[in-house]
Order: structure tokens, then sequence, then C-alpha cells
């Protein structure tokens, strides 16, 4: 079946750094997400793209949907704190099961202050 | 707008015991609903979904079960739970088009 590569796996980084994050897939996605799950709680959606190409903004973080249909990337500038958690990508593909989305098995974060 | 609803938050449960998870949906109709187990710090793993009452799709096999009775209510369940049914089970819904919205998860401990 279809299969997400995220990486990396974790990443500690000092407060101040960019962070950047990416995902990979042997198939065509027709949707990108990108969610941030907080320790204890759900995944909450950050960014979703559409397009071959797309970079859409969301405060400090960028993310790209690649131009071959088959990556995305998420970065995380000048992180802070709160931005520890859990990322994880997500694709879909209309022609699979249900719409169901496909998701990485995820980044995490720690910011040393 | 729409709400998602899963309860409880925490629950800590004997081996051998039964489970009942239940996720309720607000403010919308017919959606798809989902249920994903994550180990500790690990990925998601999708358990069920359901895209209509009655209508349940497994993922993995194992020793759960989830039920469907009412369009916005979709409940987990087991006969007898084993300490590998430990986890965080998260709810999750949606339209079909877009993305997931995520309850905030039941933390299952089971001892």
């Amino acid at each position: 079946g279809q299969q997400l590569n995220q990486s990396p796996q974790s990443m500690f980084i000092q407060e101040g750094e960019d962070v950047s994050m990416n995902c990979t897939s042997s198939s065509i996605f027709n949707t990108w997400l990108w969610y941030k799950q907080d320790p204890g709680e759900g995944p909450v959606l950050l960014i979703a793209l559409y397009k071959a190409g797309e970079l859409t903004s969301n405060g400090r973080l960028t993310a790209q949907f690649g131009i071959t249909r088959k990556d995305s990337f998420l970065n995380i500038s000048a992180s802070i704190p709160s931005d520890v958690g859990i990322y994880f990508c997500a694709g879909k593909n209309y022609g699979g099961s249900q719409g169901n989305l496909i998701f990485g098995k995820g980044t995490k974060l720690s910011v040393k202050p | 707008s729409q709400t998602i609803h899963q309860w409880p938050a925490t629950l800590v449960q004997p081996v051998g015991s039964p489970l009942s998870l239940e996720c309720t949906v607000e403010g919308t109709s017919n959606p798809n609903l989902y249920w994903y187990r994550q180990a500790a710090g690990r990925g998601l793993q999708l358990l069920f979904y359901s895209v209509g009452i009655g209508q349940i799709s497994s993922e993995v096999p194992q020793n759960l079960s989830a039920s469907r009775p009412q369009d916005r209510q979709f409940i987990l369940s087991s006969k007898k739970l084993l300490l590998s049914d430990s986890g965080f089970y998260l709810c999750a819904w949606s339209s079909g088009t877009f993305g997931y919205t995520f309850g905030s998860g039941t933390r299952l401990t089971v001892v």
C-alpha cells in the first residue's frame, strides 16, 4: 500500500533556530497536509496544500507541495519552546480507499530554551 | 461549526475487562469517522473507519471492534482487554474532501 517516509524522526534544536522536515512518497498525492500534536492532545491541522508547487505560510510555518506531487516539506522559522510536539505529514489520493489520509510516522521536535 | 467529542480522557482498566470508548461529532452530517491508536510518542495506526451507519472497515486485525450506531457516533470496544491494548486512542472525522479533525484523545492504560 501507499507509504509516506517522514524525516527526520526526531530533532533537538535551540530556541531561535529554523527547522525543516519533509515527507516523500512513492505514489502521487493530490493533497498534502501537515499536523502538529501537542503532548497528550490530538493532532491539529497546521497547513493544507492542494496544488503541485503550492507554497503556503501560516505565521512562522511554511509548507510546500512538491512539483512531482510525491513530496512535501515543512519549515518552522525562529523556533520557540511552544513549537515542541510531534509533526505529522499526511497525503491524500482521491483514488485511494474512501479518500483516506496516509500519515507519516511523525517528527518529534524538542526545543531547548 | 463542527466539533468532535471524545471520552473519557483517561482510563485505567484491568486485563480482561471490557472497553467502550465513545466519539461524537456535532455540526455535520454523514461524516467519515476514524479510530486511531498511538503508542507512546509514535506514529498513528489506523484501526477502523466508517463511511456510514453500520459500515465499519477494519485496517488491523486485533482485540478491538468498532460500531457506528448513529450517524455521528463512533464507538470503540473490546470484550477483554490485553496489556498490549494500552495506548493513546484518537477519534477523527472528515467530510471526505478535506483533512481530518481529531478529538482530544483517550489515554488507556491496561494493568
